[in-house]
């Protein structure tokens, strides 16, 4: 079974630019979750997924950040404009469809290391 | 509101000695705890999970964690550590509202293990 796959796994633009990351979950996977790492710091929530429709958005930085998930399937997170602060890495995971109590895991991808100069 | 505070940035033990990774929690709900493990160039790879059931949680490669309510802690040990091992440790804890979930990592700790 293929696991969680990003696209690209690194991508360097300069400021202003418009980069847009893809994350394929492992199939079946309803959840589908973007996490940020910013250099020095801890990873940090961006927003969840179910199938198609945003669940939590809460960690979005703010709107320049887009976030889609046409069909329920792959999803593409979009930087427009780019700012140095945007620079980091990062991840996708997905999981199952889970109900009530917590405990069911959450796979990662790669991540995709973004770097705006 | 969650978190967790992982004590150490850095660790450096020798091949054969124990290892510990420390992890403290705080969570208003009953919580859900994880140790994650990332190898440069690879992504986040679960070793070990705590879900309410037993409180001592056995993971992969020799490693597991032991769920302390009273001191809130959920630290990582393996008791011989191996070259392998030598990588990025996250504590995580989740939380769950309705069916809206997120995980909130620690900061990372840093395993060298030197000959």
């Amino acid at each position: 079974e293929a696991g969680v796959t990003q696209f690209p796994s690194h991508s360097v633009i300069e400021k202003g630019q418009t980069v847009t990351l893809r994350c394929d979950p492992i199939s079946g996977h309803d959840n589908l979750y973007w996490y940020r790492r910013v250099m020095g710091k801890e990873i940090k929530f961006l927003l969840h997924f179910v199938k198609e429709s945003k669940q939590d958005e809460s960690g979005m930085p703010n709107n320049r950040f887009l976030a889609e998930r046409t069909g329920g399937t792959y999803s593409t997170l979009k930087v427009q404009p780019a700012e140095l602060e945007d620079s980091g890495v990062y991840f996708c995971a997905s999981s199952t469809v889970h109900q009530g109590q917590g405990g069911y895991e959450q796979y990662f991808g790669p991540g995709t290391r973004l770097t705006v100069t | 509101a969650q978190s967790v505070t992982q004590l150490d940035s850095h660790v450096s033990v020798s091949e054969g000695t124990p290892v510990l990774l420390r992890c403290n929690y705080s969570s208003s709900y009953s919580p859900s705890l994880f140790w994650y493990v990332q190898h440069p160039n690879k992504g986040l790879q679960l070793l070990l999970k705590y879900t309410s059931a037993a409180t001592l949680v056995k993971g992969i490669n020799g490693f597991e964690a032991e769920f302390k309510k009273s001191e809130t802690s959920f630290h990582l040990t393996k008791p011989s550590a191996h070259m392998s091992d030598a990588a990025e440790y996250f504590c995580v804890v989740s939380a769950i509202t309705g069916t809206a979930s997120k995980l909130t990592f620690g900061t990372g700790t840093r395993l060298q293990v030197t000959l």
